[in-house]
C-alpha cells in the first residue's frame, strides 16, 4: 500500500533553513506527483508547491517562490522540501502529499516545524 | 489567488442529526472541489473529489454538490465518528487553496 512517512520535529532559529523528507513506498515515485502543503496552528491547510518526481520540474506558489526548494532522490524513493529564512510565521506542520491530477488522496503524517528564537 | 470561504466556523450538533457546510469560491472552479475531513494530530483525509464523488470507503452519509463557485458537503445522519474539522479545497488552478475550516462540534 502506499506510505509516506516523513522525517520528524524540527526546531530552527529565525533566518535558518529547514528540509524535511518524505520517503515514499507502495509505487514508483516517478510516477506521480508530490505536493507540499502546510498548516500553521489552527489555520486551513496552506499549498506551497510540488514536483513532477518524474521529469523534475518543480512548481511553486508566489507566496514561497524565493524561499523553498522541492526537490527528489529517485534512488531511495524520497522527496524534500527545503525552507529557507525562517521566521516565527513559519512555525506549521508540513505534510506531503500525492495526488494524481487532482486532489490529496495521500498523505504522510506530518512534520512539526517550530521556529523560536 | 482563488479564495474558498467556508460556512460556518463551527457548527455543533448531535449523532442523528443532518448537517450541511457550504464552501463558496472567489472564481469560478468548475467542478475541481475536494472535501477533506481532519482529526486531532493527523493529515486531512480526502471524502470527495471532482464537487460530488464519494472517495472509495467513505459511508453513503457523505454527499457534496454544487459546481462553479458554491458547493455543499452534507451528512446525512451524524455518527460518532464524524465530528473533525472539515475543509474544502479547490484544485482548478495554481495555487491550490483550501478553506478554512468549519468545526463539527457534539452538541
Amino acid at each position: 500500500q502506499v506510505q509516506l512517512v516523513q522525517s520528524g520535529t524540527e526546531v530552527k532559529k529565525p533566518g535558518a533553513s529547514v528540509k524535511v523528507s518524505c520517503k515514499t513506498s507502495g509505487y514508483t515515485l516517478t510516477h506521480f506527483p508530490m505536493h507540499w502543503v502546510r498548516q500553521a496552528p489552527g489555520q486551513g491547510p496552506e499549498w506551497m508547491g510540488w514536483i513532477n518526481a518524474g521529469n523534475n520540474n518543480t512548481v511553486y506558489s508566489r507566496k514561497f517562490q524565493v524561499r523553498v526548494t522541492i526537490t527528489r532522490d529517485t534512488s531511495a524513493s524520497t522527496v524534500f522540501m527545503e525552507l529557507s529564512s525562517l521566521r516565527s510565521e513559519d512555525t506549521a506542520v508540513y505534510y506531503c502529499a500525492r495526488n494524481f491530477a487532482g486532489p490529496f488522496e495521500y498523505w504522510g503524517q506530518g512534520t512539526l516545524v517550530t521556529v523560536s528564537s | 489567488d482563488i479564495q474558498m470561504t467556508q460556512s460556518p466556523s463551527t457548527l455543533s450538533a448531535s449523532v442523528g442529526d443532518r448537517v450541511t457546510i457550504t464552501c463558496r469560491a472567489s472564481q469560478n472552479v468548475s467542478r475541481w472541489l475536494a472535501w477533506y475531513h481532519q482529526k486531532p494530530g493527523k493529515a486531512p483525509n480526502l471524502l470527495i473529489d471532482k464537487a460530488s464523488s464519494l472517495e472509495s470507503g467513505v459511508p453513503s452519509r457523505f454527499s457534496g454538490s454544487g459546481s462553479g463557485i458554491e458547493f455543499t458537503l452534507t451528512i446525512s445522519s451524524l455518527q460518532p465518528d464524524d465530528f473533525a474539522t472539515y475543509y474544502c479545497q479547490q484544485y482548478n488552478a495554481y495555487p491550490y487553496t483550501f478553506g478554512q475550516g468549519t468545526k463539527l462540534e457534539i452538541k
